[in-house]
């Protein structure tokens, strides 16, 4: 079954740190794989989008990586602010006719004072 | 560019009753689908629609249906309405539902309580 695992579950960390979210999937065939920034009551907004080819990009301070061999990526966050506390879901799509996405139950960041 | 729109943006009701969303997709999109989002499960997909027809369903029972007028706009419908139910609908919009222009982009939900 194609699954999406995001770790940790939710994370506190003071402002001005840094930190990395991870994301391990199971989804085959691919196609892309991206980051959502969802911040609460409110829908999911894009950080990045990454292709089987692709094993870095950044978006300001957001920076994903891909291994596809082992099939995972992360979201590393560089100097955090109080506006990045949000939840952070790894969402891949599948390369097949429907190319389904199948999402993860994402990471609650608190980004403290 | 507008984005997407959800209405209503609250809602509350009670059991048994019925409830309709509704999602106008940004200016251009012919691609809308919809997601039930809980704290316990994440984004569960709820269906797709494309050129007013259904392209994709996912594993919800048959008191969750929708539609797609002319216009791209959807609603969707919860008949006989849970505790369960109480969650936020999300409505995604894109160009077309695969290829290159396949990103969708998100509204800001519709938050529903089934009291």
């Amino acid at each position: 079954k194609n699954q999406v695992e995001q770790s940790p579950q939710s994370l506190i960390i003071l402002e001005g740190k840094n930190c990395t979210l991870q994301c391990n999937y199971t989804v085959s065939p691919f196609s892309n794989l991206r980051w959502y920034k969802q911040d609460t009551g409110r829908g999911p907004v894009s950080l990045t989008i990454m292709t089987f080819s692709e094993n870095t990009k950044s978006n300001g301070r957001y920076t994903a990586t891909l291994d596809a061999d082992t099939k995972q990526s992360s979201l590393h966050i560089t100097a955090s602010q109080l506006s990045d506390s949000a939840s952070y879901i790894c969402v891949v799509r599948e390369n097949t006719g429907f190319q389904k996405l199948v999402f993860g139950t994402g990471t609650r960041l608190l980004v403290s004072p | 560019k507008a984005g997407v729109t959800q209405t209503p943006r609250y809602l509350i009701k009670t059991r048994g009753q019925q409830v309709t969303l509704s999602c106008s997709p940004i200016s251009g999109h012919r691609s809308v689908s919809w997601y039930q989002q809980t704290p316990g499960q994440g984004l569960q997909f709820l269906f797709e629609y494309f050129s007013e027809t259904q392209r994709n369903k996912g594993n919800f029972p048959g008191r969750f249906s929708g539609r797609q007028f002319s216009n791209s706009r959807s609603e969707m419908n919860v008949s006989t309405l849970e505790l369960g139910d109480s969650a936020l609908y999300l409505c995604a919009s894109s160009i077309q539902p695969t290829g290159k222009y396949n990103e969708q982009f998100f509204g800001p939900g519709t938050r529903l309580t089934v009291l």
